[in-house]
């Protein structure tokens, strides 16, 4: 059965500061999605990696996938109240459904 | 426009009836997908459809019931089994085969009195 774990599950964070959000899983998958959800509202599609050591960026974040250790990053840079929402990773399991992760919620404080 | 639909956006049912809950994309995707969110967690898997008049159970199908008669549309009942249905529904579709991502519906949030 395929597990998918965040870290962490809740992230509080200044603006400017810099973070990494962590999402491991537990089978092999060479593809990996990230999604960003705000409060009430449905889930945005952030970025699809799609191969072992890919790297994807759009403004202050920066997602990577390493797939022999099964894991992707959620890198956040110089943090702004905006990116304030929960970050959930997917994992494609057999190519018909996806796996979520937990969700990591991010507050950004002034 | 093109996009999937939810609807209602809010429903409130009494213990005992069966809902619907309505999904409808106009993207031509093969695939169609419901979960559903609880409170501060993530999305579980409840059905899901490849392909029309052919789904597929997911980890949670217990109380609920589907159809795929039409390429676009994929109704979610919540039948009075499901015994807690007080949950945030979420709508989702894809192109068939290995697709690059699912696209989300706005949601529908189902409440039991």
């Amino acid at each position: 059965e395929l597990k998918v774990e965040q870290n962490p599950l809740f992230l509080s964070m200044q603006e400017g500061k810099n973070y990494t959000i962590y999402c491991n899983y537990s089978t092999t998958s060479d593809r990996l999605y990230w999604y960003r959800q705000d409060p009430g509202k449905s889930l945005e599609s952030l970025f699809v990696l799609l191969s072992n050591g890919a790297v994807k960026q759009e403004g202050r974040l920066m997602a990577s996938l390493d797939t022999k250790a099964r894991l992707s990053t959620l890198h956040i840079t110089a943090a702004v109240h905006d990116l304030s929402a929960t970050y959930f990773c997917a994992v494609d399991m057999d190519g018909q459904n996806f796996v979520f992760g937990p969700g990591t919620r991010l507050s950004v404080l002034p | 426009d093109g996009g999937i639909t939810q609807s209602p956006k809010y429903l409130f049912r009494k213990e005992g009836q069966n809902v619907t809950l309505s999904c409808e994309q106009n993207l031509n995707h093969d695939a169609m997908y419901w979960y559903r969110q609880d409170p501060g967690q993530g999305l579980r898997l409840i059905y899901y459809s490849q392909i029309v008049n052919d789904f597929q159970k997911g980890d949670i199908a217990e109380g609920y019931s589907v159809s795929r008669e039409k390429k676009e549309s994929f109704p979610l009942t919540v039948t009075s089994a499901q015994k807690n249905p007080t949950a945030f529904y979420l709508c989702a579709s894809s192109i068939g085969g290995r697709p690059l991502t699912q696209y989300f519906g706005p949601g529908t949030r189902l409440t039991v009195l």
